[in-house]
């Protein structure tokens, strides 16, 4: 079945910081969403992406999704502290409704 | 979490009994999923279900689990005979089509 790698697993950084964090598949999909999963709870949505090359932005957030529908990437920057949580990739082939979700990147915010 | 709703929150059970998890979903989305997470590591898939259909049930264990989303009420997730393996976070997910799904709070389960 279909994989998605996150990277990095873990990110200390300061306040103010911007962050980078990618998602990579062994698959075409053809849609990628972003969430944030803070503990306790359950995942809320960032970020929805529709089209290959696609760049949408949510306030401080940005994500694109990959040319080759292999890939997708999400940028914060100026992190803040509610920033914290953990980050997951979702994709979703045509046709076909369940999310593959990635391996996740937990962000924390050295203060 | 967008007003999907989830309950129990929490739930212990012990080796062999029945666990029954309740889902809610956003009003006018007909569409739910049902995940299973382990502690450190991403949402697994389990069952698409939309009113009265199973639409897509390939993550889910063939045996002791069952799911339904009847006409009138909530989806029901229901693992029988649970096992200590069955710990985990459980989230119900609806959406009103096809691609973005909201998630709800999620149900814990513990088998002692």
């Amino acid at each position: 079945g279909q994989q998605l790698n996150q990277s990095p697993q873990s990110m200390f950084i300061q306040e103010g910081e911007d962050v980078s964090m990618n998602c990579t598949s062994s698959s075409i999909f053809n849609t990628w969403l972003w969430y944030k999963q803070e503990p306790g709870e359950g995942p809320v949505l960032l970020i929805a992406l529709y089209k290959a090359g696609e760049l949408t932005s949510n306030g401080r957030l940005t994500a694109q999704f990959g040319i080759t529908r292999k890939d997708s990437f999400l940028n914060i920057s100026a992190s803040i502290p509610s920033d914290v949580g953990i980050y997951f990739c979702a994709g979703q082939i045509q046709g076909n409704e369940k999310l593959t979700f990635g391996t996740g990147t937990r962000l924390t915010i050295i203060p | 979490n967008a007003g999907v709703m989830q309950n129990p929150r929490h739930l212990v059970r012990r080796r062999g009994q029945e666990a029954r998890l309740r889902c809610s979903p956003m009003k006018g989305h007909s569409h739910v999923y049902w995940y299973r997470q382990l502690p450190e590591e991403g949402l697994k898939f389990m069952v698409y279900l939309q009113k009265e259909n199973i639409i897509d049930e390939s993550g889910m264990p063939k045996e002791r689990f069952s799911a339904e989303f009847p006409k009138e009420g909530p989806s029901i997730l229901r693992i029988q005979q649970v096992v200590r393996g069955d710990s985990a976070a459980y989230f119900c997910a609806s959406s009103p089509s096809s691609g973005e799904q909201y998630f709800g709070p999620g149900t814990r389960l513990t088998v002692t």
